[in-house]
C-alpha cells in the first residue's frame, strides 16, 4: 500500500515563475490537507480538500496561492509568480476521514527553492 | 482546537525509556490526542493517538492522565533512530486538521 506520494520533491524556480505541486493520496484516502514548513520553522496548515471541494483554506496566503482536488489525478498545490519567501517545503497529508478517530498520513514534502 | 505545551528539548540515554509530556488542558471531550514525529526535515510520521484510555502500538504507548488535561508519550527504548522533534497536537473537531506547535527536540544520546 503506497503512501502518499509528493512529487517533485526538489523544485527550483526563478522569481516570478510558477510552481506546480503535486500530491497523490492514498488509496482509499478522500481527504487531503497540505502544510509549510519554512527554513527552520515548524509546520503551518495551508488548505484542507475533499475531493472537487475545498473546506478549509483559512492557512493560505490571499494572493497568488491556489489548491485544487479533482475528481480524478492529484491535488495540485499552485504558487503564482513565486517570491523569495515562498522557498519551503511543502507537505501533504492525506485521510479517509472517515472521523476524527482517522490519522493523516503525510508524504516526504516539495522542497521549493526561488532563486 | 485544543492547545497543547510540551518541553523544547529533551535528551535520553540509548536504551533507556524516553518519556515525553505533554498539558492539554482545554482539550474538549471529544478532542483526540494525536502524537507525531518529524526526522531531519522528512514528513511527519505519525506515532500514536487516544481520546481517553492508555494506548499501546509498535512504536509507542500513550499515557492519559484521567482528567485528560495532560499525557505522556513513551519510547520504550529509545535508539539513535528516534531522534527527531515530537509533537502532541490536539485535533481539530471540525475539520481535523493537525495544528503543529514547537514539539520537543529528543536527542537520544550513546
Amino acid at each position: 500500500n503506497a503512501g502518499v506520494m509528493q512529487n517533485p520533491r526538489h523544485l527550483v524556480r526563478r522569481r516570478g515563475q510558477e510552481a506546480r505541486l503535486r500530491c497523490s493520496p492514498m488509496k482509499g484516502h478522500s481527504h487531503v490537507y497540505w502544510y509549510r514548513q519554512l527554513p527552520e520553522e515548524g509546520l503551518k496548515f495551508m488548505v484542507y480538500l475533499q475531493k472537487e471541494n475545498i473546506i478549509d483554506e483559512s492557512g493560505m496566503p490571499k494572493e497568488r496561492f491556489s489548491a485544487e482536488f479533482p475528481k480524478e489525478g492529484p491535488s495540485i498545490l499552485r504558487i503564482q509568480q513565486v517570491v523569495r519567501g515562498d522557498s519551503a517545503a511543502y507537505f501533504c497529508a492525506s485521510s479517509p476521514r472517515d472521523s476524527l478517530n482517522s490519522p493523516l498520513h503525510f508524504g516526504n514534502g516539495t522542497r521549493l527553492t526561488v532563486t | 482546537d485544543a492547545k497543547t505545551t510540551q518541553p523544547p528539548s529533551m535528551d535520553c540515554a540509548e536504551g533507556r525509556a524516553a518519556n515525553l509530556p505533554c498539558n492539554h488542558s482545554t482539550i474538549s471531550g471529544n478532542e483526540y490526542v494525536y502524537w507525531y514525529r518529524q526526522i531531519h526535515s522528512q514528513g511527519p510520521q505519525y506515532i500514536i493517538h487516544g481520546l481517553k484510555n492508555n494506548e499501546t502500538n509498535e512504536m509507542a504507548s500513550l499515557i492519559i492522565t484521567e482528567d485528560r488535561k495532560s499525557s505522556t508519550l513513551i519510547l520504550p527504548h529509545a535508539t539513535l533512530r528516534d531522534t527527531a522533534v515530537y509533537y502532541c497536537i490536539g485535533i481539530s473537531s471540525n475539520t481535523g486538521k493537525l495544528i503543529f506547535g514547537q514539539g520537543t527536540t529528543l536527542q537520544v544520546k550513546p
